[in-house]
C-alpha cells in the first residue's frame, strides 16, 4: 500500500510554462517532505525539502507548497526549461523512522 | 569528494545465477538503503540498515540478501529465489532522521 500518492504521472509543460506536481498522504505521523529529481540512467537527487511547520519553501524556480490540514504538498516548477525534463518523486519520513516512503513518480517533459 | 559509489553500472548474468551489487559511502552515513526501481513503478524498498551488522527487510526483500559489515559498505546479492531480478538497483545512504537520501548512481541489472 502506497502510503504517499503523487499525481500525475506525467506531464507536458512548453518551455516558461509551470509545471506542477501532487502529492497526497494520509499518516499525520510525517514530519518531513523531501523532492527527488532524477535524470534517465542516473540516480535521484535532492531538489527541496519541507517540514510540516511552513506553508510554502522556494528555492531558485522550485517551490514546495505544503497543506497540512489537507495532508497535500506539492511542487511547483517556474519558468519550466528542457533542462527540467526529469521525472520528480515526492517522498515523506515519519519522525521516528530513517525510511522515506516515496511517491510513484511523475515524468515531466518541456518542450522548447 | 564524499559521495556513494555503486558498481559494477551495468552487469549481465544468466538466470539462476546469484549476482552481487556493491555500494560503498564515504558520507559517514548511519544508515543505507537499497531501492529497486521498475518503469512506472517508482522506488520499492529492497532491505535498509541503520547501523553496521544489523537490517530489516523492506518491501520487496524476498530473492535479495545482504551484509553490513562495515559501516561503508552495503552489498546487495540479488539471488537465484529473485523470480523477476532485471531491473534498476539504487543504493542510498542517510546521516539521521531529519535529513533525506543521497543515492548512488545505480546499477542496471539484466538477467538473460
Amino acid at each position: 500500500q502506497q502510503q504517499v500518492k503523487q499525481s500525475p504521472q506525467s506531464l507536458i509543460v512548453q518551455k516558461g510554462g509551470i509545471s506542477i506536481i501532487n502529492c497526497a498522504y494520509e499518516n499525520t505521523a510525517f514530519d518531513y517532505f523531501p523532492w527527488y529529481q532524477q535524470f534517465p540512467g542516473k540516480g535521484p537527487a535532492l531538489l527541496i525539502a519541507i517540514r510540516p511547520d511552513v506553508s510554502e519553501k522556494k528555492e531558485g524556480r522550485f517551490t514546495i507548497s505544503f497543506n497540512k490540514s489537507a495532508k497535500q504538498f506539492s511542487l511547483h516548477i517556474m519558468d519550466s526549461q528542457p533542462g527540467d525534463s526529469a521525472t520528480y518523486f515526492c517522498a515523506a519520513r515519519r519522525s521516528n523512522d530513517y525510511k522515506l516512503s516515496f511517491g510513484a513518480g511523475t515524468t515531466v517533459t518541456v518542450r522548447a | 569528494d564524499g559521495g556513494i559509489t555503486q558498481s559494477p553500472k551495468y552487469l549481465f548474468r544468466k538466470e539462476g545465477q546469484n549476482v552481487t551489487l556493491s555500494c560503498e559511502q564515504n558520507l559517514n552515513h548511519d544508515a543505507m538503503y537499497w531501492y529497486r526501481q521498475d518503469p512506472g513503478q517508482g522506488l520499492r524498498l529492497i532491505y535498509y540498515s541503520q547501523i553496521v551488522n544489523d537490517f530489516q527487510k523492506g518491501d520487496i526483500a524476498e530473492g535479495y540478501s545482504v551484509s553490513r559489515e562495515k559501516k561503508e559498505s552495503f552489498p546487495l546479492t540479488v539471488t537465484s529465489a529473485q523470480k523477476n531480478p532485471t531491473a534498476f538497483y539504487l543504493c542510498a545512504s542517510s546521516e539521521d532522521r531529519r535529513r533525506g537520501y543521497t543515492f548512488g548512481s545505480g546499477t542496471r541489472l539484466t538477467v538473460v
